[in-house]
């Protein structure tokens, strides 16, 4: 019954190969978001797309490219990994044609180790 | 940036109340201050917000001052796995800015 999920949690790869990771979320909502949390342990967003479509970048570079297929999943992949790219990334939701406040849902994280 | 500032760490005494301020005096008036947690290792998990008024859900109350210009998480009766980190936040719109947060370690 988990609400978001991602996949896989772990991931150990060299530097310069390509990966990706799943978010999937079953709450229903219209948005969902990409976090990077680094060793220094700040939270920082850096994407956000509402019903497929992208509308926050966080001035993230171009190798990374988040992709919506559906509004239940979002799904980020990273190109030519740098070792700055370790780090842990979460996926969240959030119903945004709320009004007022409107919490986001985290998911369990996907720790990233670029060797 | 972060609109807000917090205490880098704090300690409470298990079953005692737990308050953790926050300041955050740039706040502009559409502004909510969203309480998140994050245990380690997990991701962070929805508290409680608020915008003028005092709020009070199942997991903790939330004390805004008149000015807008702090507030206080409450959690009434502290336990051993209330031990996180605790951010403030000041959200507009649909973007959540994370500072560093208070630590809170609640000891038996």
């Amino acid at each position: 019954d988990t609400a978001v999920s991602q996949t896989p949690k772990y991931l150990v790869t060299q530097m310069g190969n390509d990966k990706s990771i799943k978010c999937e979320q079953n709450l229903g909502h219209d948005t969902m978001y990409w976090y990077k949390q680094d060793s220094k342990k700040f939270l920082k967003i850096m994407f956000s797309y509402n019903n497929k479509e992208l509308i926050i970048n966080e001035t993230v570079p171009n190798r990374f490219s988040p992709k919506s297929p559906d509004k239940a999943h979002l799904n980020l992949h990273i190109n030519s990994l740098e070792l700055g790219d370790s780090a842990v990334y979460f996926c969240a939701s959030s119903q945004e044609r709320l009004a007022g406040g409107r919490e986001q849902f985290f998911g369990p994280g996907t720790r990233l180790t670029v060797l | 940036d972060a609109k807000t500032t917090q205490p880098t760490s704090m300690d409470c005494a298990e079953g005692r109340a737990a308050n953790l301020p926050c300041n955050h005096s740039t706040i502009s008036g559409n502004e909510y201050v969203y309480w998140y947690r994050q245990i380690h290792s997990q991701g962070p998990q929805y508290i409680i917000h608020g915008l003028k008024n005092n709020e009070t859900n199942e997991m903790a109350s939330l004390i805004i001052t008149e000015d807008r210009k702090s507030s206080t998480l409450i959690l009434p009766h502290a336990t051993l796995r209330d031990t996180a980190v605790y951010y403030c936040i000041a959200r507009y719109g649909n973007k959540l800015v994370f500072g560093a947060g208070t630590i809170l370690r609640v000891k038996s």
